[in-house]
C-alpha cells in the first residue's frame, strides 16, 4: 500500500532563516506531488504541485519554492523565512488520472518567530 | 473562479444525534467534490467523493453526502454521531486538472 511521509513534523525558526521541509511517497511510481498550506482558521491553499520530475507549477506567488529531485521526493524550501510563512504545511500525491484522489501526509507545523 | 462555501464554522452535536455540515460550491462545469475529515495536528482523511452517477454518495465512518446540482450544494450526514468524529470536515471541488479548492471547514464538537 501507499503511504505518505512528511518531515519534520515540527519546526521552529526564525524569521529570515532559510526553510526545508521534505516529502516522500512510498509504495506508487510517478505520483502527482501537491504542497498546501493552511493557516489558522483558514482552508487549505494549493502552493505548488508537481507532474513529474523536475516539473513544479507554483499557484501562489510567494518567497517559497519546490523543487522535485527524485519522483517520489517532493522539498519545500525558503531562503528567508517570513513571519507570514507559519502555519501546517501538507503534502499529498495522486495518481496521474484527471481527478484522481488526493492522499495527504501528516503534515509540518512551521512556527516563524 | 472555483469556490467553496462551508458557512459553518463549529457546529456542536450531541453524541448520538444525526449529523448534516452544509457544503456549496461555485464552478462552471459538473464538478468533482470530496469530503475530507482532519483530527488535530494530522493531515486529511479522504471520506467520501463524487464524480458522477448516483448523487448520494456512501463513504466510511457511516457518513453520506448528497450531491444536489440545483442547489449547488453538498451537504454531509451522519445519522448518529460518535464522540470519535470531533474533528474538522473539509469540502472541496476538483476542477478537473487535479487541482482542488478547499471551503475553510467546519469544526465538529461531540457532546456527551
Amino acid at each position: 500500500s501507499q503511504t505518505i511521509h512528511q518531515w519534520p513534523a515540527t519546526l521552529v525558526q526564525p524569521v529570515g532563516s532559510p526553510l526545508s521541509l521534505e516529502c516522500t511517497v512510498e509504495g506508487t511510481s510517478n505520483p502527482n506531488l501537491y504542497w498546501y498550506r493552511q493557516a489558522a482558521g483558514r482552508g487549505l491553499q494549493l502552493l505548488f504541485y508537481s507532474v513529474g520530475i523536475g516539473q513544479i507549477s507554483s499557484e501562489v506567488p510567494q518567497n517559497l519554492s519546490a523543487s522535485r529531485p527524485q519522483d517520489r521526493q517532493f522539498i519545500l524550501s525558503s531562503k528567508k523565512l517570513l513571519l507570514s510563512d507559519s502555519g501546517f504545511y501538507l503534502c499529498a500525491w495522486s495518481g496521474q488520472g484527471a481527478m484522481d484522489t488526493q492522499y495527504f501526509g501528516p503534515g509540518t507545523r512551521l512556527t516563524v518567530l | 473562479a472555483q469556490s467553496v462555501t462551508q458557512p459553518d464554522i463549529h457546529i456542536t452535536v450531541s453524541e448520538g444525534a444525526s449529523l448534516e455540515l452544509r457544503c456549496n460550491y461555485s464552478y462552471g462545469a459538473t464538478p468533482y467534490l470530496f469530503w475530507y475529515v482532519q483530527s488535530p495536528g494530522q493531515g486529511l482523511q479522504l471520506l467520501l467523493k463524487y464524480f458522477s452517477g448516483d448523487t448520494l454518495v456512501q463513504g466510511i465512518k457511516g457518513f453520506e453526502a448528497e450531491f444536489k446540482r440545483s442547489q449547488s450544494s453538498f451537504n454531509l450526514r451522519k445519522p448518529s454521531v460518535h464522540w470519535s468524529d470531533a474533528a474538522e470536515y473539509f469540502c472541496a471541488v476538483g476542477t478537473g486538472f487535479q487541482k482542488l479548492v478547499f471551503g475553510t471547514g467546519t469544526r465538529l464538537l461531540v457532546s456527551p
